[in-house]
């Protein structure tokens, strides 16, 4: 089953903040989030193991809340290149060896 | 050092015919899967192997078979070319290593139209 993200689209101004959930019903291993451009691979940008701590990534950073299966991306004072579609991605195994379970993604819309 | 390498870009199939979606990686990673990707759907997993001699099937495994003869190369079959299967295809990597875990490397795509 698909982890729920949240919201499924947002633009903002270049400079604002935004925050992108995940939530599973199963219990997870980790949590992967990427971003895709139009056109492109998706691209990854971090990884949240259960019993580690906030990851961060420039001015783009995550959380994971076991005890609600639910993970958080944090894009702070947004860049025009910021904008693509966020996918968060489940592993309930070690490492996501057997793959990973992705959300249906968030539109990031970034304006001038 | 490439990365993962998918083959060819674009593809036009009529119904009934088969292919073979060539992934290749240089990167000596263990894991690799291929997943589909629909408008409004996310990527949803194919087939995905552990090492060479494993597959695995993932959540939408009908019409595809997948081998895994070698580390670097992970090629993906599709028996009897379906519109339903009209999609792009991406193939995956990712490293193995105790006490870590990493992120998956994308190939860049294969867009599929079945006519």
């Amino acid at each position: 089953q698909q982890p729920v993200q949240s919201p499924q689209a947002v633009i903002l101004r270049e400079g604002e903040d935004a925050v992108i959930n995940c939530s599973s019903s199963k219990a997870l291993y980790s949590v992967h989030w990427y971003r895709q451009k139009h056109g492109e691979a998706p691209v990854f940008l971090m990884i949240l193991l259960k019993g580690g701590e906030q990851k961060g990534h420039e001015k783009i950073s995550a959380s994971f809340n076991e005890k609600k299966q639910q993970s958080s991306l944090y894009l702070t004072a947004s860049q025009l290149s910021y904008s693509g579609t966020y996918f968060c991605g489940t592993a309930t195994s070690g490492g996501g060896a057997d793959g990973l379970t992705f959300g249906k993604g968030t539109h990031l819309i970034i304006q001038p | 050092n490439a990365g993962v390498t998918q083959t060819p870009k674009f593809q036009v199939l009529k119904t009934g015919q088969s292919m073979t979606l060539q992934c290749a990686q240089d990167m000596n990673h263990e894991y690799m899967s291929w997943y589909r990707q629909d408008p409004g759907m996310g990527l949803r997993l194919i087939h995905y192997s552990v090492g060479a001699g494993i597959t695995d099937q993932g959540e939408v495994p009908n019409g595809y078979n997948v081998s895994r003869s070698t580390t670097e190369d992970f090629p993906l079959r599709l028996l009897s070319a379906a519109p339903s299967q009209t999609s792009v295809y991406f193939c995956a990597s990712s490293p193995y290593g105790t006490g870590g875990v990493y992120g998956y490397t994308f190939g860049s795509g294969t867009r599929l139209t079945v006519v």
